[in-house]
């Protein structure tokens, strides 16, 4: 099956941790992306990849790290600098075109709980 | 700050009416997206339209585009109970530095009663 994979679905830390969140895909996508979703909010890009080794912080990096050694994997790091951490998260990855013509494929999220 | 913008926030109407959600932006796109969630998963792309097109259909789904007054519309003909998700749009803004993000609404809500 071709798609986008994110583990855990469900995940709980103490206030203070780190968390590494899951991301692969296998679509052969250049382009990955986090974003955050809170309730009823529409979604918020963390950080975003276009091509191995490199990454661009979006609109709310701060207290995220984020690494792209391979095409196929974008793990996301909440850092305990990360002042509200609990949320859902997404991953998603796209071809890049030069025209700007693409979608987006989103993996099913983490939803992630700290206390 | 976000670029697209849905209205209304919520739409609650009856299987069988037609739903219809409007999205406003800010700057010049190359294109347009309209993307659905169901609740607590991820997105799903429904439908793509460029600067240069007014109107495309895909099944039930039909998306209208104005780009001189920067708005778009997602009519969802015949709706059904599985409709029954969150909506949003999303836009890639013409920035050149930016090639490559989406910019997203925070969505219309639609609940079809069966």
């Amino acid at each position: 099956d071709g798609g986008i994979t994110q583990s855990p679905k469900y995940l709980f830390r103490k206030e203070g941790q780190n968390v590494t969140l899951s991301c692969e895909q296998n679509l052969n996508h250049d382009a990955m992306y986090w974003y955050r979703q809170d309730p009823g909010q529409g979604l918020r890009l963390i950080y975003y990849s276009q091509i191995v080794n490199d990454f661009q912080k979006g609109d709310i990096a701060e207290g995220y790290s984020v690494s792209r050694e391979k095409k196929e994997s974008f793990p996301l790091t909440v850092t305990s600098a990360q002042k509200n951490p609990t949320a859902f998260y997404l991953c998603a990855s796209s071809i890049i075109s030069g025209t700007g013509l693409y979608e987006q494929y989103f993996g099913p999220g983490t939803r992630l709980t700290v206390t | 700050s976000q670029q697209g913008e849905e209205d209304p926030q919520a739409l609650s109407i009856q299987e069988g009416e037609n739903a219809t959600m409007n999205c406003s932006y800010k700057t010049s796109i190359n294109n347009l997206q309209w993307y659905r969630q169901n609740s607590g998963r991820g997105l799903v792309h429904l439908i793509l339209i460029r600067s240069n097109e007014r109107e495309k259909h895909s099944g039930r789904l039909r998306v209208t585009l104005d780009t001189s007054k920067k708005s778009s519309s997602l009519l969802i003909t015949a709706s059904r109970a599985a409709d029954t998700a969150s909506y949003f749009c999303a836009t890639d803004a013409r920035r050149g530095s930016t090639l490559g993000r989406l910019y997203f609404g925070r969505g219309t809500q639609l609940t079809v009663w069966p």
